[in-house]
């Protein structure tokens, strides 16, 4: 298996542009988890789905994030406006269900200038 | 309060020394612990689990878990710079709870 694939591995835009990021889960995974992490503040919890849907979107910072997972094997993550503080690396992971065995993607580095 | 607490460190120790990192946490509902390891620029990757109490032991890692005191611990015997990284404690109940992440320098 490939393990969970995220694009673009690096991101660079302009304060108040669109940025999206995409995630391809691990194939029969049917949790999918959106993180970010700075230095600052570590590994925060955006949103996670159970079987396509948003369970707890709680770590959305703003109404600027949202999140969408279409079907099983994809999901975005969409920033509108972008703004310099959104400069961190994005990861995605996914998991069954109960299953402690989360799998992290290569992450995407994001910087709003 | 955040339900897992880890101290960030930096740890720097030399080659064949053992090393200790704790969490401790707050909520008694979690059964899995789990600890990650991090390289720099790559995503974390699971290294080792422990399912309530108890030890478990995976080559020269030890993880322990104290439920009584809320706390547990990774030990990395005979360290090797190989194991410079970011460990990162993390448990689970309905999502995931990760610590703040130690990290570990071991110099050769």
């Amino acid at each position: 298996d490939a393990g969970v694939i995220q694009s673009p591995r690096h991101e660079v835009t302009e304060m108040g542009q669109e940025v999206t990021l995409r995630c391809k889960p691990i194939s029969g995974h049917n949790s999918l988890f959106w993180y970010r992490q700075t230095m600052m503040r570590g590994l925060e919890l955006l949103i996670y789905f159970n079987n396509n849907v948003p369970i707890d979107d709680s770590g959305m910072p703003e109404d600027r994030f949202s999140a969408k997972m279409p079907n099983a094997s994809f999901s975005t993550l969409k920033i509108q406006p972008s703004e310099p503080r959104d400069s961190a690396v994005y990861f995605c992971a996914s998991t069954g269900i109960q299953s402690y065995e989360q799998y992290f993607g290569p992450g995407t580095r994001l910087t709003v200038t | 309060q955040k339900e897992v607490e880890q101290d960030p460190g930096p740890l720097s120790v030399p080659e064949g020394a053992i090393v200790s990192l704790n969490c401790t946490y707050s909520n008694s509902a979690f059964q899995y612990f789990m600890w990650y390891r991090q390289y720099s620029r790559k995503g974390p990757e699971l290294l080792m689990y422990t399912y309530s109490s108890g030890n478990k032991e995976d080559g020269r890692f030890t993880a322990q878990v104290d439920k009584s005191s809320k706390y547990i611990s990774l030990f990395i015997r005979d360290s090797q710079p190989s194991d410079s990284a970011t460990y990162l404690c993390a448990m689970r109940r309905d999502k995931f709870y990760f610590g703040s992440g130690t990290k570990l320098n071991v110099k050769p």
